[in-house]
């Protein structure tokens, strides 16, 4: 089983839409989770860290649910310019090292 | 900033030749990161070095790949002799340090190896 765990899509959606993404992942011990964003043949950047409470950021919202081990991004009112990978990324508790999902791609339509 | 430099872009090598990839970090930084990605794995971290010391090195494939970071400012990834299916776009990041969860990526080297 990988440690973390996407749907890699693609999500097709048109403008305007709320699209919401799901990521699962294998430590319980985890300690740290973010979201990232890769535009085609780029690399990836940091979007938003997760936290415990959910946090938002504009039209972007990042949940956690420890005991389901699972973390979630959602996209409201979406943009042509959100079309993108987006990453789900899992630090382990006592290492430095961050592990990124596969990704889930997003296409936002006209 | 300059952000972090990698070099060269790409790179198309024969099957049991070398290769070095290169990464300067940014300034300051002391945790740098080398990721592999392909389409099949995604993202794997490769190894990770923290104030130039090789700190987990368990995501290297095999023998054939070594790292070095001899400063502060510099790192390299080898691979010899190279195999096609070494074929991948190899990430370079860095971060402040090693509890600073924000990794800065290089723009990546495009390695085929024919």
């Amino acid at each position: 089983r990988k440690e973390v765990e996407q749907d890699p899509g693609p999500f097709n959606v048109p403008e305007g839409a709320t699209v919401a993404f799901n990521c699962t992942y294998s430590n319980s011990a985890s300690q740290s989770f973010f979201w990232y964003r890769q535009d085609c043949r780029k690399e990836p950047k940091l979007l938003m860290s997760v936290y415990s409470s959910g946090n938002e950021d504009g039209r972007f919202t990042a949940q956690l649910n420890r005991a389901s081990q699972y973390i979630s991004l959602l996209i409201r009112d979406s943009k042509l310019s959100d079309s993108a990978t987006y990453l789900c990324v899992v630090k382990p508790s006592n290492t430095g090292k961050l592990i990124f999902g596969q990704g889930t791609t997003l296409q936002v339509k006209p | 900033d300059a952000g972090v430099i990698q070099s060269p872009r790409h790179e198309v090598t024969e099957m049991g030749q070398e290769v070095t990839l290169r990464c300067k970090p940014i300034s300051g930084h002391n945790s740098l990161f080398w990721y592999r990605q392909t389409m099949m794995r995604g993202l794997e971290l490769l190894i990770y070095f923290n104030n130039n010391v090789p700190i987990d090195d368990s995501g290297m494939p095999e023998d054939r790949f070594s790292a070095k970071m001899p400063n502060a400012s510099f790192s390299t990834l080898k691979i010899q002799p190279s195999e096609p299916r070494d074929s991948a776009v190899y990430f370079c990041a860095s971060s402040q340090d090693r509890f600073n969860e924000k990794l800065f990526f290089g723009s990546g080297t495009q390695l085929s190896v024919l």
